[in-house]
């Protein structure tokens, strides 16, 4: 069975820091992509940041860019997402989740989610 | 970047009855289009891929079409844990974006 889980969500000061982890089971994590999506209280998904299954390449949207880093041990199974000089508009459930199998090959399609980590940017 | 747009906002429906949802992309995404469930406190649900592939699992009456530009996605007949919002996805090209999503509500 796919499981993902996150962690590090809390409540932090607007510039400040946080580290969220994913741990993956229950598939071989090392072939597939993996992503970031998050969702603001009360409002739409949206797509954070994306690593390939090698770790080499990252995307991220502009609103995040130069801010978040994404990262992943494929030897332990966990995706990162470094968050630094947060803001009140990062607040939000963070969701990691797993690229689909579109027929061609692995896909930026979110098959499996996890049940996200709150992030709280407020003073 | 490609900006989706989900119609209408709020669905209002009954059970049992045909549900058409529908996301207009701003320009062409393909056939790059996904679709999602999302209950409330919980993680969205893949539900269409590759804007007709029904996802593992996912019930026959969910069905995907469209190309290009505009995309919908059908309910057939509205089961009770079919009330949810419902959320539109590209994969055409970097940055991916998300519709605003439908909610679908009892009426």
């Amino acid at each position: 069975e796919v499981q993902l889980v996150e962690s590090g969500g809390g409540l932090v000061q607007p510039g400040g820091s946080l580290r969220l982890s994913c741990v993956a089971s229950g598939f071989s994590f090392s072939i597939y992509g993996m992503h970031w999506v998050r969702q603001a209280p009360g409002e739409g998904l949206e797509w954070v940041s994306s690593i390939t299954e090698s770790g080499v390449t990252t995307y991220y949207a502009d609103s995040v860019k130069g801010r978040l880093t994404t990262s992943r041990d494929n030897s332990q199974n966990t995706l990162h997402l470094q968050m630094n000089s947060l803001r009140a508009g990062d607040t939000a459930i963070y969701y990691c989740a797993k690229s689909h199998y579109c027929g061609g090959g692995y896909c930026s399609v979110f098959d499996f989610w996890g049940q996200g980590t709150l992030v709280t940017v407020s003073s | 970047e490609i900006v989706l747009t989900q119609s209408p906002t709020t669905l209002s429906l009954s059970p049992g009855v045909r549900a058409t949802l529908s996301c207009r992309a701003s320009q062409s995404v393909g056939s790059y289009l996904a679709w999602y469930q999302q209950k409330p406190g919980q993680a969205p649900r893949l539900l269409v891929y590759d804007a007709s592939n029904r996802a593992t699992g996912i019930p026959a009456r969910f069905s995907g079409s469209g190309s290009g530009t505009d995309f919908t996605l059908t309910i057939s007949s509205l089961e009770p844990e079919d009330f949810a919002v419902y959320y539109c996805q590209q994969r055409s090209e970097w940055p991916l974006t998300f519709g605003g999503g439908t909610k679908v509500e009892i009426k």
